[in-house]
């Protein structure tokens, strides 16, 4: 079963508001989360980094004052598209990376599609 | 920093036919080494991976060996099926946890 959630799965949205984005790890604690993002029939590009209670580090490029990201517990980080625009349209992918166990793991969650109008 | 180079898309096959899907990388390290499949609107899954030289990752028919005189981890399959069209990634994972990608394989198998 998966082990990385987010929500929503998708969301529609008009220019200028805000969007949330939820990842959470739901059976190991993620004290790294990766957050990426893929344009139509495009690789996956890594956005930021962020370690629980930390704040994150953000790739070359990207606005963080736009991405705001936000690693508070062990198992959810959440990604907020703050005043979104059209070309903010993506997908956007979690990834969380932790102890299961006593093995070191890491896992994509399914991805959001946010499109905006 | 990191990279990873794949083959250049989109690669037809009839459905039986032999697949190769090159992958290079270069990399500071050791990284693991990843194969992802995405269907059509869907996320990423896991298809094979490999975390040290020589190691092969294998999956569903899927093929994979880390080589690390070659810096190469070609996906392999002895005979595709139509349910194998997607878009393939290659991809390394460095020390830290951060994935590259390369651009994506988009397989199309006909029937």
């Amino acid at each position: 079963g998966a082990v990385v959630s987010q929500h929503p799965s998708r969301v529609i949205c008009k220019s200028g508001t805000s969007v949330k984005i939820e990842c959470r790890s739901l059976d190991f604690q993620a004290t790294t989360m990766f957050w990426y993002r893929q344009f139509p029939k495009q690789s996956l590009m890594l956005m930021a980094t962020s370690n629980e209670g930390s704040k994150a580090t953000y790739e070359q490029g990207v606005e963080k004052d736009k991405f705001l990201i936000n690693h508070a517990s062990l198992t959810l980080s959440t990604l907020t598209v703050t005043s979104a625009h059209p070309e903010d349209s993506s997908f956007y992918i979690c990834s969380a990376r932790g102890r299961r166990g006593n093995t070191d793991t890491q896992y994509f969650g399914p991805g959001t599609r946010l499109t905006v109008l | 920093g990191n990279s990873v180079t794949q083959m250049e898309g989109p690669v037809t096959l009839s459905e039986e036919a032999f697949l190769t899907i090159n992958c290079t990388y270069t990399a500071t390290g050791y990284p693991s080494l990843f194969w992802y499949v995405q269907y059509p609107g869907e996320g990423l899954q896991l298809l094979l991976k490999a975390t040290k030289a020589d190691d092969k990752g294998s999956n569903k028919g899927f093929e994979a060996t880390y080589r690390k005189e070659t810096t190469s981890f070609h996906l392999e399959k002895g005979s595709v099926q139509v349910s194998d069209s997607a878009v393939y990634f290659c991809a390394l994972r460095g020390w830290e946890g951060k994935s590259t990608f390369g651009d994506g394989t988009t397989l199309t198998v006909k029937p």
